[in-house]
């Protein structure tokens, strides 16, 4: 089944613990992008992938960081977690950017 | 800076209803996407539109260019149409590939 898995579904963790939300895709999808939802604010891009390598900055990038090593793989980095980093987070991945996206089901991160 | 503006903010229906919810953006926004977000919370892309008009269903997606305006139409809704309906406009030009969201649209279709 064509889809993107994002790991985990939920965490709860303590200010500075460094943490990893995994994404992973296996549709060959060229691009991928990480997001967070907010209540009153939307959903807002936090970085985005061309291609392997090849990432670039959305909206909110401060205080994370991504890796794009393998074609499938997009792991959304958080060094130094903070209270104002508790959000909805999503994964998507698209096989070029004109076209559809699939979104992982999310992952609810609550920073203590 | 790039803008995506949604209305209504919520709109509640009769089931049967024809539903319109609508996407303004601003000039650098080269297509746009209308997503649904379960109660749930999970997002399905429905449409990606640069011109024209695209249906799927009971779902209808047009864009104007000139206006820069889009529309998401349902016909004939049900109360399993009950979501919150984004609109997501792509900011193209050069490697500049991004998104940028509406705040969404509850729509609650009840029996």
């Amino acid at each position: 089944e064509a889809q993107v898995t994002q790991n985990p579904r939920y965490l709860i963790t303590v200010t500075g613990k460094k943490l990893t939300v995994t994404c992973s895709q296996n549709m060959n999808h060229e691009y991928m992008s990480w997001y967070r939802q907010d209540p009153g604010l939307g959903l807002r891009q936090i970085y985005y992938s061309m291609n392997v390598e090849v990432t670039d900055k959305g909206d909110v990038p401060e205080g994370y960081k991504v890796s794009r090593k393998e074609k499938r793989n997009f792991p959304l980095i958080l060094e130094s977690p903070s209270p104002n980093q508790t959000s909805l987070y999503f994964c998507a991945s698209s096989s070029q950017y004109r076209y559809g996206y699939t979104f992982g089901s999310g992952t609810r991160l609550t920073v203590v | 800076k790039n803008e995506v503006e949604q209305s209504p903010q919520n709109l509640t229906a009769q089931e049967g209803e024809f539903i319109t919810i609508n996407c303004s953006y601003s000039v650098g926004i080269s297509a746009l996407h209308w997503l649904q977000q379960h109660p749930g919370g999970g997002i399905v892309s429905l449409f990606m539109l640069s011109s024209g008009k695209k249906k799927h269903g009971r779902l209808i997606a047009t864009i104007n260019i000139q206006e820069k305006h889009s529309s998401l139409h349902i016909t004939a809704s049900h109360p399993r149409d009950s979501a919150v309906y984004i609109c997501a406009g792509l900011n193209s030009g050069g490697s500049n590939y991004k998104l940028t969201f509406g705040k969404g649209t509850l729509l609650t279709v009840n029996p």
